[in-house]
């Protein structure tokens, strides 16, 4: 079965340093994988995926299959990053996988940059 | 367009009630989805529906828990005869298509306690 482990539960930086937030799967095919996230009192929402292969709010996010990660990339960290990131993972189509929305979330990790 | 609309945010239930959610998808979408986040877990897939049709109950729990989505009114997860692990917050999420993965909006969430 898949499975998506985010190490970090908390996060901490200053603002205008580098963060990244990590992001481990274990999937034996070839999956689709994304970044979520929920600012303060407001709704999970989709940041990035890796198909897109799109930059974000100065996010970015490569896949590495070889390491199977997919850590989510900050160069300059700004106080309004602070939220809680989930990775998730969709399994791919080819593996029998869904065609509709059935995610696998990590943990989550509470990213707080401070001014 | 309001988003996809949960209620109630906050719902108390003795051991044994019933619990019924509620959620309104976005305006136009005809997927709605159900996510269930235990404390200090990331969100798990519970089920899928489209209008009048359970298309993936893979993570709903064997018994007391069922869903639907009927062609007039919203989304109803129910919980019969809750327990204390039922304690979590309930995401409901939808989309207008079935393979808008990348599209999937969530809703605030009901936060479930057991008594």
């Amino acid at each position: 079965a898949q499975r998506v482990t985010q190490p970090e539960k908390l996060l901490s930086v200053f603002k205008g340093a580098p963060v990244e937030l990590k992001c481990n799967y274990s999937y034996s095919g070839s999956p689709e994988l994304f970044w979520y996230v929920q600012y303060s009192r407001q709704r999970l929402q989709l940041l990035l995926r890796h198909i897109s292969r799109e930059s974000i709010k100065g996010f970015t996010a490569d896949l590495n299959k070889g390491e199977t990660s997919f850590h989510l990339k900050k160069p300059f960290a700004q106080e309004e990053d602070s939220a809680m990131y989930y990775c998730a993972l969709k399994e791919g189509m080819g593996a029998g996988g869904t065609s509709y929305g059935k995610l696998t979330f990590g943990q989550g990790t509470i990213l707080t940059v401070h001014p | 367009n309001a988003g996809v609309m949960q209620n109630p945010r906050h719902l108390v239930r003795r051991r044994g009630q019933e619990a019924r959610l509620r959620c309104s998808p976005m305006k136009g979408h005809s997927h709605v989805y159900w996510y269930r986040q235990l404390p200090e877990e990331g969100l798990k897939f519970m089920v899928y529906l489209q209008k009048e049709n359970i298309i993936d109950e893979s993570g709903m729990p064997k018994e007391r828990f069922s869903a639907e989505f009927p062609k007039e009114g919203p989304s109803i997860l129910r919980i019969q005869q809750v327990v204390r692990g039922d304690s979590a917050a309930y995401f409901c999420a939808s989309s207008s298509r079935q393979g808008a993965v990348e599209k999937l909006f969530f809703g605030s969430g009901t936060q479930l306690s057991v008594l």
